[in-house]
Formats: C-alpha cells, sequence, structure tokens
C-alpha cells in the first residue's frame, strides 16, 4: 500500500479555510485518495475521496496534484467542531470479481485544532 | 437511519474472562469491517466480511480473537480468553459498497 505522511498537528482560526497536506508520493495509478477524520471519542467519519480529479462535496474539496504525488483537504470555513484528527489514505482498488475490497490503512493522521 | 449500532459501548473485564462485541451494521450494507485503536499502534483492521462471509481476517492479532456474521444484520467480534493488551477501542463499520465506510460509535473495552 501506498504510504502516506502527513503533518502531526494544526492550527486554524475559526471562519478561515484549513488546508491540510498529504504526501504519496508512492501511490500508483489506480489507488483512490481517501479523507477520513474522527472526532475525540468518537468513531471515524468519511468526508470524501477521489482519484484524478479535484472533488468537492458538502463538507470539503480534495485537490490532488497533476502528479498525483500530494493532495491537499480543504474546508473552506473552519469551525470548532471541526477540530478532530484528519487521515489522509490510499486505498488501492477492489479486483475485477468485486470480491476484494481495498483496505484502508489509517496512519497517525493530522490533529487540527480549530480556535475561536 | 441509526446508524452503525454497537454494544456494549464500555466493557470492563478480568484477565481471562471471555468477551463478546456486538455490532448492528446500517440496512442494507454488504460490507462489514472490524477495526481496534489503541494510543500505541493507531486503527488497525482486523477482519472484513462481505455478504455475511470473511474475506481477510489477516488483521486478527490470535487465535483468541473470532468474529462471525451469522445474518446480515448481525455480527460479533469476540475475545477467548481476554488479556490487558486487548484493551483498546474496537469500532465496526459498515458499507454499502467499496467506498465509504460507516463507523459505529466503538466498543471500549478494558481488560484488569
Amino acid at each position: 500500500d501506498a504510504k502516506t505522511t502527513q503533518p502531526p498537528s494544526m492550527d486554524c482560526a475559526e471562519g478561515r479555510a484549513a488546508n491540510l497536506p498529504c504526501n504519496h508520493s508512492t501511490i500508483s495509478g489506480n489507488e483512490y485518495v481517501y479523507w477520513y477524520r474522527q472526532i475525540h471519542s468518537q468513531g471515524p467519519q468519511y468526508i470524501i475521496h477521489g482519484l484524478k480529479n479535484n472533488e468537492t462535496n458538502e463538507m470539503a474539496s480534495l485537490i490532488i496534484t497533476e502528479d498525483r504525488k500530494s493532495s491537499t483537504l480543504i474546508l473552506p470555513h473552519a469551525t470548532l467542531r471541526d477540530t478532530a484528527v484528519y487521515y489522509c489514505i490510499v486505498r488501492p482498488p477492489t479486483n475485477a470479481g468485486g470480491t476484494s475490497y481495498g483496505k484502508l490503512t489509517f496512519g497517525q493522521g493530522t490533529i487540527l485544532t480549530v480556535h475561536p | 437511519d441509526a446508524g452503525v449500532i454497537q454494544s456494549p459501548r464500555h466493557e470492563v473485564t478480568e484477565m481471562g474472562q471471555e468477551v463478546t462485541l456486538r455490532c448492528k451494521p446500517i440496512s442494507g450494507h454488504d460490507y462489514l469491517f472490524w477495526y481496534r485503536q489503541t494510543m500505541m499502534r493507531g486503527l488497525e483492521l482486523l477482519i472484513y466480511f462481505n455478504n455475511n462471509v470473511p474475506i481477510d481476517d489477516s488483521g486478527m492479532p490470535e487465535d483468541r480473537f473470532s468474529a462471525k456474521m451469522p445474518n446480515a444484520s448481525f455480527s460479533t467480534l469476540k475475545i477467548q480468553p481476554s488479556e490487558p493488551r486487548d484493551s483498546a477501542v474496537y469500532f465496526c463499520a459498515s458499507s454499502p459498497t467499496p467506498r465509504s465506510q460507516y463507523f459505529g460509535p466503538g466498543t471500549r473495552l478494558t481488560v484488569l
């Protein structure tokens, strides 16, 4: 599995954009980039995923570089409730038969602290 | 939808006792996962099922751990006998497709 590298911690002011970087220089062409977050004492929560193109949903935007060796998760207007550990994960694809699931391997993540 | 349901939320037991953790996945989800989270090792995948069939149990630490999924709406993770090093938060997650996983609130296990 491709390994990811994230900064251990980041701070962000409430209302500002939070930009969380992730390096995945060994990613292969068919591996997806996933982002999850884990708020204290809760289970991880899916945020967004992408393969090559930039993606946006109601929670965040995902920017993947053209060479796919790094990506950035953007929370456009961070709130105090966005304080959490954010995990960047490179996920292998399922096999052709669809019975094998690409595992999610969680690293240490980035602790994002949003302050007033 | 109630989301993934896990029980109990907290379990304290003594070394050597049997522990059974329970999970009810989201209805219609064909994939079910069991994870363990500790400070030292982070979040680790133990085993996952597809349509009630175990697909990959390579993350199960040893023979003391076993998992079953007798039907689409119920799964158990059993530890027998339990040891202090098994103390962790155990998460169950389910997924409708090989994409986003929905995690339960977790069971905090303490083995004394």
